[in-house]
């Protein structure tokens, strides 16, 4: 089944302690992105990735990192997470050119 | 920035009424996406339009994207409380490169 994957879907964190959202997607897409999701807001492209070690900044890239290794994989790191980040997370992939993008379940961050 | 503005954003209809979402930028777009979110889910495409001036049809959901290819509407016939979710369109950008989603609106069908 075509599919993305995310991983933890809630987590409940404090201010400073790093953590890791990971990404997988089983579609051998070259483009993956991570938006978050707040009331009001829509979608906010955080990050993007075209293709394996090729990442950009999407409009909301500040307390985020990336990488893209494998294909399959793009992980969110939030290296110092604040309360600013407590949110809706979603991690989409798409064929190239950029057609349909296939989402994930979703992960809900708090950070107290 | 927020390219894409979508109106309105919240919308309470019976059912059997009709609706019409709008989606406007002053960005052109290469193309344009229409999603659907439920509750607790990621969002799932209903239609892309390509061509300035296109009309889709998908049952009683008809798309139109701007001739300028700056806008798009969805209009729904006939709601039904199946109907209900938060609606986002998206614009990919002229360098292919990144999506710019809407604010959403949300609808909901009364029975």
């Amino acid at each position: 089944e075509a599919q993305v994957t995310q991983n933890p879907r809630y987590l409940i964190t404090v201010t400073g302690k790093k953590l890791t959202v990971t990404c997988s997607q089983n579609m051998n897409h070259e483009y993956m992105s991570w938006y978050r999701q707040d009331p009001g807001l829509g979608l906010r492209q955080i990050y993007y990735s075209m293709n394996v070690e090729v990442t950009d900044k999407g409009d909301v890239p500040e307390g985020y990192k990336v990488s893209r290794k494998e294909k399959r994989n793009f992980p969110l790191i939030l290296e110092s997470p604040s309360p600013n980040q407590t949110s809706l997370y979603f991690c989409a992939s798409s064929g190239n050119p950029l057609g349909e993008q296939y989402f994930g379940p979703g992960t809900r961050l708090t950070v107290t | 920035t927020q390219l894409l503005e979508q109106s309105p954003q919240f919308l309470s209809i019976q059912e059997g009424e009709n609706l019409t979402v709008y989606c406007n930028s002053s960005s052109v777009f290469s193309s344009l996406q229409w999603y659907r979110q439920e509750p607790g889910e990621g969002p799932v495409l209903l239609v892309t339009v390509v061509t300035g001036g296109e009309v889709k049809k998908l049952k009683r959901l008809t798309f139109q994207f701007g001739d300028a290819r700056k806008d798009s509407s969805l209009h729904i016939t006939a709601a039904q409380t199946g109907d209900t979710g938060l609606y986002l369109c998206a614009g990919v950008s002229r360098t292919g490169n990144q999506f710019y989603f809407g604010t959403g609106t949300s609808l909901t069908v009364i029975p």
